[in-house]
Order: structure tokens, then sequence, then C-alpha cells
């Protein structure tokens, strides 16, 4: 079955740096990479996906960017602010099998 | 339009009991989801409903069971409760065929079990 790497596990910015987090996945079949924000004591809240045949997505501030070939996908956060400060989950599904898998998380922490 | 909840919003339960988490699906969705999220941990696939049969099941035992009701609404159940059940547990629904994989999660139940 598919698994989802995520590093890192925790990553510390200066307030208008830019963050970097990564994953790996393993299924080939997989063609969906979405990307979660969940901050302490809340849910799950969908910032960005991108689907296999497009190779990067931006919106505003935050773009995904996806390399099939080495099946790594990657999430890009520019001008950090303090409210970017959270956990965030990478995860991956395909056509055939709708479950989402996730990564372990990146806790980001926007140093002031 | 109205967005995924769930309920109750906490529960404590003793080993070996029973519990039933409820979730709506947001309108004009019909696919639900479920996930188990321990603390510090990425959710858990466990199992996914679409029209009212399961749809996909993750590594979780038989005493893991769900239902899912005409209006798309779901229900889980654990029988024989066990302490390593105690965690957050979230629901999420879709719409199958129409961006199908884009998931919208509730707040979520948390599960204590003692």
């Amino acid at each position: 079955g598919e698994n989802v790497e995520q590093h890192p596990s925790t990553l510390s910015v200066q307030e208008g740096d830019s963050a970097v987090i990564k994953c790996t996945y393993s299924d080939s079949a997989s063609n969906y990479f979405p990307w979660y924000k969940q901050e302490l004591g809340k849910r799950p809240q969908l910032i960005i996906d991108i689907r296999s045949n497009v190779g990067e997505k931006k919106d505003q501030r935050i773009a995904v960017t996806l390399n099939k070939t080495a099946k790594h996908f990657s999430l890009h956060i520019t001008e950090t602010q303090p409210e970017d400060s959270a956990v965030y989950f990478c995860a991956a599904s395909g056509d055939s099998n709708y479950q989402l898998i996730w990564g372990a998380g990146t806790k980001l922490i926007i140093k002031p | 339009e109205t967005g995924v909840t769930q309920s109750p919003t906490h529960l404590i339960k003793t080993r070996g009991q029973q519990v039933t988490l409820r979730c709506s699906s947001q309108s004009g969705h019909n696919t639900v989801s479920w996930y188990q999220q321990a603390l510090g941990q990425g959710p858990q696939f466990i199992f996914q409903y679409y029209r009212e049969e399961e749809n996909g099941r993750g590594n979780f035992p038989p005493r893991f069971s769900g239902l899912q009701f005409p209006n798309y609404s779901s229900e889980l159940n654990v029988n024989a409760l066990e302490l390593d059940d105690s965690a957050l547990y979230l629901c999420a629904s879709s719409q199958s065929g129409q961006r199908h994989n884009e998931q919208f999660f509730g707040p979520g139940t948390r599960l204590t079990v003692l």
C-alpha cells in the first residue's frame, strides 16, 4: 500500500523567511496530493492541492511542486507570518483508492 | 451550504465499553471517510463509505465498524474499547465523481478511554 514520508518533523524559520516541507510517496498510482494545515485543537484545513498532471501550483504565498518521476512533492511558503505557525500534513491518494494516506506532519514555528 | 459536523465533541469511556460517533456530511457530498488521529500524529484512515456501502478500509480491526445513511450521514462504532483507542476521530466528506479526492473535515470527536 501507499506510504508517505514527511520531513522535517519540526521547522523553525524567522518571520519573513521561506519555509519548505518535503514529502515522498511510494505508490506510483497516486495522483492527488493535498496539503493540510492543522492548528492546535482544530480540524485539518486544506490549503492547497496538486494533481499528477500538473508540476506546480501556486496560491499567493503558498506553492506546491510535484516530481512524479522521483515521487516527491513539496510545500513552499514564502514571506512567512506568525499565523503560519501550525502543523502541516501532506497526503496522497489515487483514483482506484480514495483513501488519503498522510505524512506524520511538520510543526512549523515562525520566530518573530 | 453547511459544513461537516460531528457529535459528540468529547467523550470519556472505560475499557471494554462501546461507543458510537456521528458525522453529518457537507451538503452535496455523498462520501464520508473516517480517520483516527492520535496525539502528535497524522490521521490514520479507518474506512470510507460511499452510497451506504464501505468503499475501502485501512488497517483497523473489525471492532471498528460503520454505517452510512440515505442522507449520507455516517456513524463510526467501536466495540470493546482499548486504551489505545484514545484519539481524535475525524470524519471528512467529499463528492465522488467531482474532484472526488477533495475532503472536508469535521471538528472531530475527542475520545478518551480510561
